[in-house]
């Protein structure tokens, strides 16, 4: 079964630091598209940023980025430069198999921000 | 505004008894799909559609059904609702990419309670 991993129940940082939030995926797709989405305490889900499996080049949004290691399927969200507002369920997502859309979540990482 | 609406917000069942979680959108996007969140499992996709008259069933579609006769609604039933069935469901709509890119936009959630 296809899958998506997250390791970390919880992490903290310290504001205006930097933390990485890990996501391990199975997949025997060639070419696919790995999500991350954030749920703060509104409970509304927001998509943070997207990666194109084909492409070489990590996807970058503002504060946030990935390291997206297609051989070993890791794909984890780093956020610079930490703020309050950062606090939140971040859940590392991917739509199995092409044109089937059942996206698969990860069961998430609560992530605290200490001012 | 343009979105995901869903109702009720809240609701309290007793085991039995039936209703539905309604989801419109009004964004013309031909996927809709339903979540349900449980603590430490993360989003599970209940049912999806990716358009009028055609659902397909998810992760874990047991106790629910779903119908699309329009683009904008995809309402979520629960035939006989048990207490297993307490959590927060999110409805979530896209755009229909082949190559799996499409982007999620959530409902607030509804926090359903069976006792």
């Amino acid at each position: 079964a296809q899958t998506v991993t997250q390791s970390q129940p919880e992490m903290s940082v310290q504001e205006a630091e930097t933390v990485t939030l890990s996501c391990t995926y199975d997949t025997s797709e060639s070419d696919y598209y790995l999500f991350w989405y954030k749920q703060p305490p509104s409970r509304q889900m927001i998509l943070v940023i997207r990666q194109e499996a084909y492409k070489q080049q990590n996807a970058t949004e503002n504060r946030f980025s990935v390291n997206f290691q297609k051989a070993a399927k890791s794909f984890s969200l780093k956020i610079s430069d930490s703020q309050l507002g950062d606090a939140a369920m971040y859940f590392c997502a991917y739509p199995q198999g092409s044109g089937t859309y059942k996206y698969i979540f990860g069961t998430g990482t609560r992530l605290k921000v200490l001012a | 505004n343009a979105g995901v609406t869903q109702t009720p917000k809240f609701q309290v069942l007793k085991t039995g008894q039936s209703m539905t979680l309604q989801c419109a959108q009004d964004m013309n996007h031909e996927y809709m799909s339903w979540y349900r969140q449980d603590p430490g499992m993360g989003l599970r996709l209940i049912h999806y559609s990716v358009g009028a008259g055609i659902t397909d069933q998810g992760e874990v579609p047991n106790g629910y059904n779903v119908s699309r006769s329009t683009t904008e609604d995809f309402p979520l039933r629960l035939l006989s609702a048990a207490p297993s069935q307490t959590s927060v469901y999110f409805c979530a709509s896209s755009y229909f990419w082949s190559s799996g890119a499409n982007v999620l936009t959530f409902g607030a959630g509804s926090r359903l309670t069976v006792l």
